[in-house]
């Protein structure tokens, strides 16, 4: 089956510091990737639509500035989280399809502490 | 926006026993899916079931899907201990982005062996 991965699976930052989070289908071209956020003990919420070549598409309440997708090749997504604060610590998942009406694939998930 | 609900939230049974799990949608849709998610890990793709379809069989999986009632509901046959874990419904609508999944809110099943 397909794979995407996602790099790093754990990180921890400083509040005000940045943190790049990488997504990458290793055996597929993605022309379309999706970013979500996950609370503890709660479901998966979409936060945008990464486009090879064009801008994301984020979701209403989602800070473009604050979650910067970036989706330069058709491997590779990466979501900045920029000047962190404690309350952007969460689980962030990727994903990618090949063919739509078929499974998506996703990351393994990344885990955010900000401190 | 989330249109995914899931009930139980969560379910507690024993080894052997049967698990069901229900999930409702609001909006028209391609297909829906049935992910599995251990604690703090990725989603584990279990089956998909497209709109023209009512029932689907993977091993122990057995799903059901009403669109007219807008529902599909899980089941798990003979449980075990590993299939601890949260499980959420997704649906991809018809249109817009391709892939795009909304989900549910999930139902943490434990097994108690």
């Amino acid at each position: 089956g397909a794979v995407v991965s996602q790099h790093p699976s754990r990180v921890i930052c400083k509040s005000g510091t940045s943190v790049k989070i990488e997504c990458r289908s290793l055996d597929f071209q993605a022309t379309t990737m999706f970013w979500y956020r996950q609370f503890p003990k709660q479901s998966l919420m979409l936060m945008a639509t990464s486009n090879e070549g064009s801008k994301a598409t984020y979701e209403q309440g989602v800070e473009k500035d604050k979650f910067l997708i970036n989706h330069a090749s058709l491997t590779l997504s990466t979501l900045t989280v920029t000047s962190a604060h404690p309350e952007d610590s969460s689980f962030y998942i990727c994903s990618a399809g090949i063919v739509r009406n078929t499974e998506a694939f996703f990351g393994q998930g990344t885990r955010l502490t900000v401190v | 926006s989330q249109q995914g609900e899931e009930d139980p939230q969560a379910l507690s049974i024993q080894e052997g026993e049967n698990a069901t799990m229900n999930c409702s949608y609001k909006t028209s849709i391609n297909n829906l899916q049935w992910y599995r998610q251990n604690s703090g890990r990725g989603l584990v793709h279990l089956i998909l079931i497209r709109s023209n379809e009512r029932e689907k069989h993977s091993g122990r999986l057995r799903v059901t899907l009403d669109t007219s009632k807008k529902s599909s509901s899980l089941l798990i046959t003979a449980s075990r201990a590993a299939d601890t874990a949260s499980y959420f419904c997704a649906t991809e609508g018809r249109g817009g982005s391709n892939y795009k999944l909304t989900f549910g809110k999930g139902t943490l099943l434990t097994v108690n062996p």
